[in-house]
């Protein structure tokens, strides 16, 4: 399995609490992406970034929010967690160069309630 | 906008035989690349085969290989000799040659049966 990393695996919170999901990979890739997945659903690009200090949003609309400060470190915020926030969210890092294969990590499940 | 379709939310096979997951997508592109994700139940995402829309020659990875009609946009994946552990969500996935967004189908649950 690659070497991409997500914490915590599962998280569960109140209603307008403030989050942070970590995501850390140790492959030196300067692409990262966060998708979102519902139960038996497809997945949703939200946020993506090139390398250090850039960040893109992605198809879907998220109210979340995400820095690149480090190469191996991509982590997404919400600042005022709701219900309808409750998702499995899914980082992933590519190389820039090369055959466009996207590493997962295995996920953090979300339930706000 | 690209689309992917898969058609087919459940499939079962018996261990040993052969399964084939069914795939369209929708595109205005003549370059970009095609892809079968593998996710098991609370396990990583991985990446079981990758077709880039040049290439004439269907991709194989050992027992897994797809059937790729770029005239149809069609895209399956077969799996031969199943094995309990090919049991997942199967995912096609589409990518522009010259876009950074993986855009993905709704998956198709397989069921291995010993």
């Amino acid at each position: 399995e690659a070497d991409i990393y997500q914490t915590p695996r599962y998280l569960v919170i109140g209603t307008g609490k403030k989050i942070t999901l970590e995501c850390s990979q140790t492959m030196g890739h300067d692409k990262m992406y966060w998708y979102q997945q519902d139960p038996g659903m497809e997945l949703h690009l939200i946020h993506y970034s090139y390398g250090v200090n850039s960040t893109e949003k992605g198809d879907l609309s998220s109210e979340s929010t995400v820095s690149r400060i480090r190469t191996e470190h991509f982590p997404l915020t919400l600042e005022s967690a709701r219900p309808s926030h409750t998702s499995q969210y899914l980082c992933a890092s590519s190389e820039r160069l090369g055959s466009y294969e996207q590493y997962f990590g295995p996920g953090t499940r979300l339930t706000v309630t | 906008a690209q689309t992917v379709t898969q058609s087919q939310p459940e499939m079962s096979v018996q261990e040993a035989e052969t399964v084939t997951l069914s795939c369209t997508y929708d595109t205005s592109e003549s370059d970009y690349y095609l892809f079968w994700y593998k996710q098991p139940p609370s396990r990583q995402m991985i990446l079981v085969i990758r077709q880039e829309a040049y290439k004439q020659q269907n991709a194989t990875e050992n027992r897994f290989s797809v059937n790729f009609q770029k005239a149809a946009k069609s895209f399956s994946l077969k799996i031969s000799d199943s094995q309990l552990g090919d049991a997942a969500m199967y995912f096609c996935a589409y990518r522009s040659a010259g876009s950074e967004k993986l855009v993905f189908g709704k998956g198709t649950k397989l069921t291995v049966n010993p």
